[in-house]
């Protein structure tokens, strides 16, 4: 069964301060990852999406994708309390299925 | 942005009764799913519909549950009868096309209570 595995669990980090979340996949036939974040009592909002290697940036957040290793990392740097929230990562495939697969999550919390 | 949007937002009921959950997902989108999430963790995916039909679904989605959208109104999801661990938040998605790699937008979920 695929898994989707985030570390690390919870994160606090200072405003102003960098914040690295990581998500790897145990499916070898992945090839879509997204990243969504969840303020608390809210539905999850998409963020970012990676689908080759390297890298993206948007604003101040940065996306990483290695998918020899099916290892994404997350990094969001002068993080501010807005930030704070539960941020999931998932997997999806590049077939007829639109199944996604998501992650156990990491909680950050930005302290002011 | 697009919005899905969940009828009820929160639904308390004893258990053992039915309890339908309703989705009015974005307005051109044809791929729709429900996901369950308890004690905000993770998200875990049930089933999804295409064309008035179920495509795929997980273990979680029981023979208790059904899906349906009849005649393009509300994509629903019914439980019945409803147990305990039943309890979560569900939340409804949409998708506009077909592949892993069209976004899901999410509604605001209903938060489901088993007595």
């Amino acid at each position: 069964q695929q898994k989707v595995q985030q570390s690390p669990e919870s994160l606090i980090v200072p405003e102003g301060g960098m914040a690295s979340l990581n998500c790897t996949s145990s499916d070898r036939n992945v090839d879509y990852f997204w990243w969504y974040r969840q303020h608390s009592g809210k539905s999850p909002k998409m963020l970012m999406s990676i689908f080759s290697n390297g890298e993206k940036e948007e604003g101040r957040f940065t996306v990483h994708l290695n998918k020899a290793s099916l290892h994404t990392s997350l990094h969001i740097r002068d993080s501010q309390p807005s930030d704070s929230a539960l941020y999931l990562c998932a997997a999806s495939k590049a077939s007829n299925t639109n199944k996604v697969v998501f992650g156990t999550g990491t909680r950050l919390q930005v302290l002011p | 942005g697009p919005k899905v949007l969940q009828i009820p937002s929160h639904q308390i009921i004893d258990m053992g009764q039915m309890v339908t959950l309703n989705c009015d997902p974005v307005s051109n989108h044809l791929y729709f799913y429900w996901y369950k999430q308890i004690l905000g963790q993770q998200m875990e995916f049930l089933v999804n519909f295409y064309n008035g039909k179920v495509m795929e679904k997980s273990k979680l989605f029981k023979d208790q549950f059904s899906v349906e959208r009849p005649d393009g109104s509300y994509f629903t999801l019914k439980i019945q009868p409803t147990a305990l661990e039943d309890s979560a938040v569900y939340f409804c998605a949409s998708s506009q096309g077909q592949g892993g790699s069209y976004e899901q937008y999410f509604g605001p979920g209903t938060r489901l209570t088993v007595l």
